[in-house]
């Protein structure tokens, strides 16, 4: 079976600019989570999807925002850009929000100039 | 509220050694979830061991055990018989049955496996 795949795997952007990031989950699971890593650090929680509806929203400005279709594949948008969205973007899925180890796509990176 | 500390930034570990990554967590929930994930340099998170709360037995997984000690609310990674394949970044992460949408990471720890 395929893993979480996520397109693109690079991105190059200017600041202002927005980007759309997306996410197909493994086949049967129905929880879509997103996360920014930026150098150094852990990833840090941004959403979570689950049945095509936000189940939780980590500390991130009205900028990001996220979906879930009924395929269950997932996009993060995020607008007006601003140089410290540049990070490694992770997409992780399970099968339920609950007790069940997500597992995560490659990630996107991101970049702002 | 949720806390992972991992105190140690980085290990240097000989090869065929094993090794304990340190994990303490902050929770005042009774039930919640507690994983390890490895990242090595190309960037992917790799999930490699899960504890409950209401486990009774420490997980293990192949050459991965995890020390989940309750009281003292810790839960070390144990890898044993290290391999160059190990060096990589290792995160402790929790998710409390409460806000089960959100997982909170670690700072992580740089391991490096030696000849």
């Amino acid at each position: 079976d395929a893993g979480v795949t996520q397109s693109p795997t690079h991105l190059i952007k200017t600041r202002g600019q927005h980007v759309t990031l997306r996410c197909s989950p493994i086949s049967g699971h129905k929880s879509v989570s997103w996360y920014q890593q930026v150098l150094g650090q852990g990833p840090q929680f941004i959403f979570q999807y689950y049945e095509k509806e936000e189940r939780g929203r980590g500390n991130f400005p009205d900028r990001f925002s996220a979906r879930q279709f009924p395929n269950y594949s997932s996009e993060l948008n995020v607008n007006a850009l601003l140089l410290g969205d540049s990070a490694l973007y992770l997409c992780a899925s399970s099968r339920e929000p609950v007790r069940q180890p997500q597992h995560f796509g490659d990630g996107t990176r991101l970049s702002i100039l | 509220a949720q806390k992972i500390t991992q105190t140690q930034p980085g290990m240097f570990v000989q090869e065929k050694e094993a090794v304990t990554l340190d994990c303490t967590y902050d929770t005042s929930d009774q039930s919640y979830g507690l994983f390890w994930y490895k990242q090595p340099s190309s960037g992917e998170m790799i999930f490699l061991i899960y504890q409950g709360s209401y486990d009774e037995q420490n997980a293990t997984e192949g050459r991965y055990s995890l020390n989940f000690q309750k009281a003292r609310k810790s839960a070390n990674l144990v890898i044993s018989a290290s391999q160059l394949g190990d060096s990589a970044m290792y995160f402790c992460a929790m998710r409390e049955d409460s806000s089960a949408s959100k997982i909170i990471f670690g700072s992580g720890t740089r391991l490096s496996i030696r000849p």
